[in-house]
């Protein structure tokens, strides 16, 4: 079944302590991006990746990392979580950037 | 500046009823547009999708949209709605953003269908 998973689905956090959102799709797609979901304010782009070892940011970047080692895996860290940083996170990947995505069932993550 | 919006926060309709959940989009070039949904605790399902060709555009769960270029909107209707219709719905829109092409989405309409 073609899917993008993600774990972990809920997280509970401290401010500070680094954490890494997993995502992995087995579509051989080349495009992934990382989404944050907050009320009012719809999806916002956080960092996208064209293909191995190509990423670049998105709309809110700041205070997250992303790595692309491998084209069915794309990883979100955060360094230092801040409460700022609690929302819904969603991984999605397409064969390109402006093209059909889909998305994995989201991260719902809280930074106390 | 590239942006899609969704004018309504809030759309309740009654079972049987037809549905519209409103879009507008702001592109330059020819416009790519999708309509994506959202059930509660899960992640965003495609629904579909106008890229060229007839302007209604029929995709998933019996859901359509129509493409009007002179208003630049792209709204989601169906003939006859369902309580299970009741989700959270985006538009999204092609846009290029620093040279590279991407999806930015609406804020989103939660649509709720009464019984």
């Amino acid at each position: 079944e073609a899917q993008v998973t993600q774990n972990p689905r809920y997280l509970i956090t401290v401010t500070g302590k680094k954490l890494t959102v997993t995502c992995s799709q087995n579509m051989n797609h080349e495009y992934m991006s990382w989404y944050r979901q907050d009320p009012g304010l719809g999806l916002r782009q956080i960092y996208y990746s064209m293909n191995v070892e190509v990423t670049d940011k998105g709309d809110v970047p700041e205070g997250y990392k992303v790595s692309r080692k491998e084209k069915r895996n794309f990883p979100l860290i955060l360094e230092s979580p801040s409460p700022n940083q609690t929302s819904l996170y969603f991984c999605a990947s397409s064969t390109g950037g402006g093209d059909t995505q889909y998305f994995g069932p989201g991260t719902r993550l809280t930074v106390l | 500046a590239q942006s899609v919006a969704q004018p309504e926060d809030q759309v309740n309709v009654a079972e049987g009823n037809p549905l519209t959940v409103k879009c507008t989009y702001s592109v330059s070039g020819n416009p790519y547009l999708f309509w994506y949904v959202q059930y509660p605790n899960r992640g965003l399902q495609f629904l579909l999708k106008y890229i060229t060709g007839d302007n209604l555009v029929k995709g998933s769960y019996g859901f359509e949209a129509e493409f009007n270029k002179s208003q630049t909107s792209f709204h989601l209707k169906k003939p006859s709605a369902l309580v299970s219709d009741s989700a959270l719905y985006f538009c999204a829109v092609r846009v290029t953003f620093r040279s590279a092409r991407q999806l930015t989405f609406g804020s989103g309409t939660q649509l709720t269908v009464l019984p």
